[in-house]
């Protein structure tokens, strides 16, 4: 049972590149997550899903899309990416009631 | 507003009690967590109470909900270097599908 899985672990980045982060679950959760971790300032929500095909914004929105075509995937992209994008970033999924699963980060840097 | 606050950094000599704190401002929470991040690793769960509950125990680790005071422990009976993580507080806000974490405590044990 693999759980939640991230790909890529790591990435570096020139500044306006673009990629897409992807995000695959195999527990059939409805509630897909994306976060990027940042020294002294924890998880911050960049957008998360509540079924297949919808999306919507989090905390930190701005300068990512995302899309949940599949109900097991989500994904996060960056269209032009900026240095401050520099961040871990990690995918969770859950349930009502429980708790969320993540997986086991990105690594990004853009330089 | 949603906000979840902890201390960012605990030391204790192995063998010691450490206990981690947390604040949270949603009072209609349902579930309360503490995740477990290792170096380059995800969150993993580590334990999590109901809202109706003022204690839960599970071997070395205690948690102790005040709903009045919305203070959220988490004490770690003889710490272990192994227990050298970040760990976070987070919150199920009622009414919604999100998950709020805290900053995360960084705690260090020393031999």
């Amino acid at each position: 049972n693999a759980g939640v899985t991230q790909t890529p672990k790591f990435r570096v980045l020139k500044t306006g590149q673009s990629m897409t982060l992807l995000c695959a679950q195999d527990m059939n959760h409805e509630y897909m997550y994306w976060y990027r971790q940042d020294p002294g300032m924890g998880l911050r929500l960049i957008h998360y899903s509540v079924g297949e095909g919808t999306t919507a914004k989090g905390e930190v929105p701005d300068g990512y899309n995302v899309s949940r075509l599949k109900k097991q995937n989500f994904l996060l992209g960056l269209e032009s990416a900026a240095p401050s994008q520099t961040s871990v970033y990690f995918c969770a999924s859950g349930e009502v009631g429980t708790e969320a699963f993540f997986g086991q980060g990105t690594r990004l840097t853009v330089v | 507003g949603e906000d979840v606050e902890q201390s960012l950094f605990l030391s204790v000599r192995e063998g010691d009690s450490s206990v981690i704190n947390c604040t949270y401002t949603d009072s209609s929470s349902t579930y309360l967590y503490w995740y477990k991040q290792e170096p380059g690793a995800g969150l993993q769960l580590l334990t999590y109470i109901f809202s109706n509950m003022d204690m839960k125990q599970d071997q070395r680790l205690t948690v102790l909900l005040n709903k009045k005071d919305k203070h959220l422990s988490l004490r770690i009976a003889d710490t272990q270097t192994g227990d050298s993580a970040i760990y976070f507080c987070a919150e199920k806000v009622s009414g919604t599908y999100k998950y709020i974490f805290g900053t995360g405590t960084r705690l260090k044990v020393l031999a």
